[in-house]
């Protein structure tokens, strides 16, 4: 079946203790991206990636690291994750000019 | 400065009837637009793409216009049902691949 992966769909941590959050895709897909939802700021993209080794900022990027190793694979990392990081995140691939392809969320708490 | 708007938080008409949601935006000069259709606490889902070039798209009880004079799209759910209700979300791509999303229009659809 193709899909969007999500690891973890729910995770509550502490200020400070570095995360990630995987995200993979099955359908060889050369665009991947992050995104944020708020309530009350909609879905706000935070990286983006275009294929391997190729990644850009996205509107929201200041606290966030990502990595494009694999095609396949595009995770999200926290290094120092602070209270205003809790939020609703999920992960997208596409092929490049076309319909994206939504992972299932994933909630993070930071306490 | 750069926006994207949605003509109402919430909309709600009868069974039966046609929705019809607005996505405005300025200082953009997107190649396409497309239409999510969101769930609560579920990844967005891909509905529709228009490109610029086209005026109009349909796929089965929707049709979507854009104008890039008016720089607006409408959204039209003919023939609407309850199982219709969930937020839509109208997003453009500006340039480079970085996404930007509306924020939305929560549509309820009333037996």
């Amino acid at each position: 079946e193709a899909q969007v992966t999500q690891n973890p769909r729910y995770l509550i941590t502490v200020t400070g203790k570095k995360l990630t959050v995987t995200c993979s895709q099955n359908m060889n897909h050369e665009y991947m991206s992050w995104y944020r939802q708020d309530p009350g700021l909609g879905l706000r993209q935070i990286y983006y990636s275009m294929n391997v080794e190729v990644t850009d900022k996205g509107d929201v990027p200041e606290g966030y690291k990502v990595s494009r190793k694999e095609k396949r694979n595009f995770p999200l990392i926290l290094e120092s994750p602070s209270p205003n990081q809790t939020s609703l995140y999920f992960c997208a691939s596409s092929p490049l000019n076309n319909e994206q392809f939504f992972g299932p969320g994933t909630r993070l708490t930071v306490l | 400065s750069q926006k994207i708007e949605q003509n109402s938080e919430a909309l709600n008409i009868q069974e039966g009837k046609t929705a019809t949601l607005t996505c405005n935006y300025t200082n953009y000069s997107p190649a396409y637009l497309q239409w999510y259709r969101q769930d609560p606490g579920r990844g967005p889902v891909f509905l529709l793409l228009i490109r610029e070039n086209e005026k109009e798209k349909r796929k089965e009880r929707l049709k979507v216009t854009f104008d890039t004079t008016l720089k607006q799209s409408l959204f039209h759910i003919t023939a609407s049902q309850p199982a219709d209700s969930a937020t839509y979300l109208c997003a453009l791509e500006p340039y480079g691949q970085n996404f930007v999303f509306g924020p939305g229009t929560r549509l309820s659809v009333l037996p």
